[in-house]
């Protein structure tokens, strides 16, 4: 199984500050057909996840562009910024590329 | 707008089974996938499987196997989970989310195995 490996497990931030949180893969999640199926996710405290980002630096409909996917291969990126109270929660990285599909397990964002 | 509904929460007995459902509307479900997934309360998420509903067929993560069967009913747009020969390690909140994007997701179900 590909192993997702997220860091920080947590960090705080200041509301308007900037964060980024990184997920490595133990493979590479470049599928056979060109696409790279990296998504992310928030999982707000009580919610079910959300998705955020799809292929790497793809925006799911009404995200905001604070919200930022980039990487390639086997490391990611999500940048969040000017960081608002309704951001706290649960960052999950998920790959899509080989089954069984697998995430990460969890960046814990907190509002200082 | 797409909306996924699951069903109420669930206290069963260790053995026992359960069967889940995820009640959909607001997109063609007969030609979409559904996957269902396990959280552990303050863990990570585990997918269980997949199913497409246009010909019911499969996909399981081998941990899942014997565990875990998807089902579709296209006539009401419904998706189910069951869930067998339940143990105390069984008890989680489970998820189905649609497509293979997992775009939209269920409010999740909590499930709970104990005598």
């Amino acid at each position: 199984d590909v192993v997702m490996t997220q860091t920080p497990v947590s960090l705080s931030v200041s509301l308007g500050g900037q964060v980024s949180i990184s997920c490595r893969s133990s493979q590479s999640l470049v599928h056979n057909n060109g696409n790279t199926y990296l998504s992310w996710y928030l999982q707000k405290p009580g919610q079910s996840p959300q998705l955020l980002i799809y292929k790497v630096s793809n925006r799911f409909s009404g995200i905001s562009d604070r919200f930022s996917g980039s990487g390639s291969g086997t490391d990611f990126t999500l940048k969040i910024s000017r960081v608002e109270p309704d951001d706290l929660g649960v960052y999950y990285c998920g790959q899509g590329t080989q089954y069984p599909l697998t995430f990460g397990s969890g960046t814990k964002l907190e509002i200082k | 707008q797409v909306k996924l509904q699951q069903s109420g929460a669930e206290l069963v007995k260790p053995g026992a089974s359960v069967k889940l459902s995820c009640k959909t509307s607001g997109y063609t479900f007969s030609t979409s996938y559904m996957s269902w997934f396990k959280q552990i309360p303050g863990q990570s998420i585990e997918w269980i499987g997949m199913i497409y509903a246009g010909d019911g067929g499969t996909g399981y993560n081998q941990k899942f196997k014997g565990k875990a069967t998807l089902t579709v009913d296209t006539s009401s747009s419904t998706a189910y989970m069951d869930l067998s020969s339940l143990t105390t390690e069984d008890s989680a909140v489970y998820f189905c989310a649609r497509g293979t994007g997992f775009d939209y997701w269920g409010q999740g179900v909590m499930v709970t195995v104990s005598s």
